[in-house]
């Protein structure tokens, strides 16, 4: 596609339960990156693919979050036994090449996750 | 620990004049430094950059200034003009790892 998708563009979930964010990047970008922004807040980065592996994970917050990049395009960020603290707009962004060109990204529009 | 901050979280100017954004940092490891822009209910956008071995980067109406020795960089906008109107992220990287850090944010409202 033109842009980087990410669905659902909304999600409410209860407390305790699972939820699972898609993101499509530019066909063709390596490279696929996950950041949360908490209200008030700048994007915080969660995990960094390049092609199907994790190259950087170390900003997951803990062990209920996880990301799958199974064929190197789509990735899916999960988030088990879901808190009210999650909630925040996810966003996904992508890149075509490492290096400084790599920091351009292009973010999707985010998925805004409630937990009530 | 906040690495990137950006103290000003909002700031309104006239249509035409000069925008000045500013933006600090702590971490000296940063190496390069960004300007991304957002617009209600979308992601950020890739405005400018600049390399810590420059002091200065031009890019049409947008100018980006990096003072090393004070952790600041500014990003100018001359003429302001009404879809400038945003809210304006800093970010940085270090070493060459993928990973941005941004800013808190900061809210540009160009009055007509």
């Amino acid at each position: 596609g033109a842009g980087v998708s990410q669905t659902p563009s909304n999600k409410v979930t209860e407390k305790g339960k699972y939820v699972e964010l898609r993101c499509d990047p530019i066909s063709g970008h390596t490279a696929l990156y996950w950041y949360r922004q908490s209200l008030g807040q700048g994007p915080e980065f969660l995990i960094y693919f390049q092609g199907t592996g994790a190259a950087d994970d170390s900003g997951l917050p803990n062990d209920r979050f996880f990301a799958v990049r199974p064929e190197g395009s789509v990735s899916t960020l999960k988030i088990q036994r879901t808190e009210r603290g999650d909630s925040a707009v996810y966003l996904c962004a992508s890149s075509a090449i490492g290096g400084q060109a790599g920091y351009r990204y292009t973010f999707g529009s985010g998925t805004r996750l409630t937990v009530v | 620990d906040q690495q990137v901050k950006q103290n000003s979280p909002s700031l309104s100017v006239q249509e035409g004049r000069i925008s000045i954004l500013n933006c600090d940092y702590t971490n000296s490891m940063f190496d390069y430094f960004l300007w991304y822009k957002k617009y209600p209910a979308e992601g950020p956008t890739f405005l400018i950059s600049i390399s810590s071995i420059k002091d200065k980067n031009e890019d049409g109406r947008f100018t980006v200034f990096l003072n090393k020795s004070a952790k600041h960089l500014s990003l100018h906008i001359v003429p302001s003009q009404p879809g400038d109107s945003a809210v304006y992220f800093c970010a940085a990287s270090e070493g060459g790892n993928e990973k941005l850090t941004f800013g808190t944010g900061t809210r540009l409202t160009i009055i007509p």
